[in-house]
Parts: structure tokens; C-alpha cells; sequence
């Protein structure tokens, strides 16, 4: 049982426009969702978060949306680059009980940003 | 500032064996989580330690343990060692607030292969 889901495993866009990625969770008791970029042979990088009290968190070129209805966080990139070629996880987090919390990653979206 | 830093890189190991990871986080931060990532899985999140004690644990069996010393430092330990456990395995430092919520950083991990 996949809690978050990102159902595009790859994306492509020209440099300049905007980049973004989706991200799908099914656990209502989700209260922290983060976004990660990885680059080959590397640990994840954090890019941005946003707590479930906000549905929006902008960082530079970085917006994270947050709609709790529909379940669903998405990660805005404007303008994209070459250099934000990499893979994307979203995370998100929950108390699991008795105040122990999990984090729970996507599978990942290629993205690869076209000069 | 040092970064994270995970020993070995590159470990071979037959099942039955058990094995050590270590992982040495940034000067001044206290949590230290473990995550195994795979083809199949993705990234999963195993445990966090904070101030020498396991604080958060995803659902890994008991074969997966760890522990954290008192300068922070953190070891992961997998015994009766199974095919399924080749791995890439990160760890990730934090100064130590609510789990997740603290900007983590990744170190490049330990690829292990179970043969």
C-alpha cells in the first residue's frame, strides 16, 4: 500500500518554463510534507517544506502547494534550469502513535530540464 | 562545515554474514535517521536516533538495529544478512526538533551487495 504516490516517473521541460512535479498521498494524518532532490551518486538534497497548516510555501524559484482535499502536493519550479536536472521525492510525515513519527517517500520523478 | 560522512562506501557480503554501517553526522547535530533505498521499495525510512536514543522507527524487522554514541555518531547494524537487504543505505543529521521538520542532511551512503 503505496501512501505516497508520484505517477509520473519522469518529466521533461525547456529551460525557462515552469517544471512541475506531483505528488499524491492516501493518509489523512500526514501534517508535514517535504520535497528532496537527488543527483546521481549523491544523498538526497531538501529543497522545500510546507506543514498542513499552509497550502502554500514559496522558496526563490521553489513553490510547494498543498491541497488537503484533494490530497495532493505539487512542486513548482520557475524559471527551470539544466542544473535542476535530478531525480524528485516528496515526502511526507505522520505520527505513526504515541508520539513516534514516520516519513513515508515517493518512488521519484525524473526530471530533465532541456537546454 | 563537514558534511555527512558514512563509512564504508562500497561493502560485499554473503547472506548469513551481518554487517556495520557507520555514519558521522554535521559537528552540532544530535538526530541521526537511517534510510534503505532500493529499486523496488524506493527510499525507506528505517530509524532515528536523538541524544543516544532510538526516537522514531519505520517497519523494518529486528534484524535492523542501531545505535548513537554520545558525540552523535550513529551505527546501523543488519544481522542474518538476506539477498532482499542489497541496498543503498544513507543516513541523514539534524540539529534535532521534531522529527522530519529540521533540515536533514544526507550523507552519499553505503551501497551494500548481498551475494
Amino acid at each position: 500500500d503505496q501512501q505516497v504516490k508520484q505517477n509520473s516517473p519522469s518529466l521533461s521541460v525547456q529551460e525557462g518554463r515552469i517544471s512541475i512535479l506531483n505528488c499524491d498521498y492516501t493518509n489523512s494524518m500526514f501534517d508535514y510534507f517535504l520535497w528532496y532532490k537527488k543527483y546521481p551518486a549523491e544523498g538526497p538534497t531538501f529543497l522545500i517544506s510546507i506543514s498542513s497548516i499552509k497550502d502554500k510555501n514559496e522558496d526563490g524559484r521553489f513553490t510547494v502547494f498543498l491541497n488537503k482535499s484533494a490530497k495532493h502536493l505539487s512542486l513548482h519550479i520557475v524559471p527551470s534550469q539544466p542544473g535542476d536536472s535530478a531525480v524528485y521525492f516528496c515526502a511526507a510525515s505522520a505520527d505513526s502513535g504515541a508520539g513516534s513519527y514516520q516519513l513515508t517517500f515517493g518512488k521519484g520523478t525524473k526530471l530533465s530540464v532541456i537546454p | 562545515k563537514a558534511g555527512v560522512t558514512q563509512t564504508p562506501r562500497y561493502l560485499i557480503k554473503t547472506r548469513g554474514q551481518q554487517v556495520t554501517l557507520s555514519c558521522s553526522p554535521i559537528s552540532g547535530h544530535r538526530s541521526v535517521s537511517w534510510y534503505q533505498q532500493t529499486p523496488g521499495q524506493g527510499l525507506q525510512f528505517l530509524f532515528e536516533y536523538f541524544s543516544e536514543t532510538q526516537r522514531n522507527k519505520g517497519n523494518f524487522p529486528g534484524r535492523f538495529s542501531g545505535r548513537q554514541f554520545s558525540n552523535s555518531r550513529s551505527e546501523m547494524n543488519v544481522s542474518t544478512l538476506e539477498l532482499g537487504d542489497s541496498a543503498l543505505y544513507l543516513c541523514a543529521s539534524s540539529r534535532g526538533g521534531r522529527a522530519f521538520t529540521d533540515t536533514q542532511y544526507f550523507g552519499p551512503g553505503t551501497r551494500l551487495t548481498v551475494l
